[in-house]
């Protein structure tokens, strides 16, 4: 266990519709990725925030977009789903603000079908 | 941009065996670089990671892998493999931004090795 939580394990919509996925980084850590997990892309990485701000940005699409609140808990929103965003989505956390030589503790993911 | 590439996408070797899995990177610069492991039906976890130092790094569970900058490759490497270390093994790397104190964006990950141990 990593102590990274993300819910639900398992979601299942339809074209056009919107989702939320929720991420809870381990105790104390400050910062959440977001990465998505395809056949056909492999892992990719969506957005970092850090404490409440994003911090950087890699393959996200405008339909795509998340926050992080308060209590560092992190929500990535997906909207007007499409069959090619059926993937695993996980976050992971590191303690600081993104240095490069962090080792990023990753959540159990979240799968998404669309149908 | 930095890119990785894992040249055997399913392994497969019997107990006992040995293992290497090849990583290669494409950048210019300076890189750090990681391989996470993802056991059946768990989370990414690390195994070892690389940023300076000695090019030869210990991880958990005796695995190891060596930079080669001429190479531009990260190999992991097992002497003997077990049962247990059935599961899928991705390489990631990053660049540390001088701009921006040694941060870095997220991790980019390979497309992964899918190792299978037959008892």
């Amino acid at each position: 266990d990593s102590g990274v939580t993300q819910t639900p394990k398992h979601l299942i919509t339809a074209t056009g519709q919107r989702v939320t996925l929720r991420c809870s980084p381990r105790s104390g850590d400050l910062s959440v990725y977001w990465y998505q997990q395809s056949l056909d892309q492999g892992l990719q990485f969506l957005i970092q925030y850090y404490n409440g701000e994003e911090r950087a940005k890699g393959n996200i699409l405008e339909r795509f977009s998340a926050q992080q609140f308060p209590d560092l808990h992190s929500e990535l929103n997906l909207s007007s789903l499409e069959l090619g965003d059926s993937a695993l989505y996980f976050c992971a956390s590191t303690p600081g603000w993104g240095y490069s030589t962090d080792t990023q503790y990753f959540g159990p993911g979240t799968r998404l079908t669309v149908l | 941009a930095q890119s990785v590439s894992q040249h055997n996408h399913h392994v497969i070797l019997s107990e006992a065996a040995s293992l290497e899995l090849g990583c290669n990177y494409s950048y210019g610069g300076t890189v750090n670089l990681f391989w996470y492991v993802q056991y059946p039906g768990q989370h990414l976890q690390l195994l070892l990671k690389y940023f300076s130092g000695d090019p030869l790094v210990k991880g958990i569970k005796g695995f190891e892998a060596e930079f080669i900058k001429s190479k531009f490759s990260f190999n992991l490497r097992k002497p003997s493999v077990q049962w247990s270390d059935t599961a899928e093994y991705f390489c990631a790397v990053n660049v540390a931004f001088i701009s921006s104190g040694g941060g870095a964006d997220g991790l980019t990950f390979g497309k992964g090795t899918h190792l299978i141990i037959q008892p």
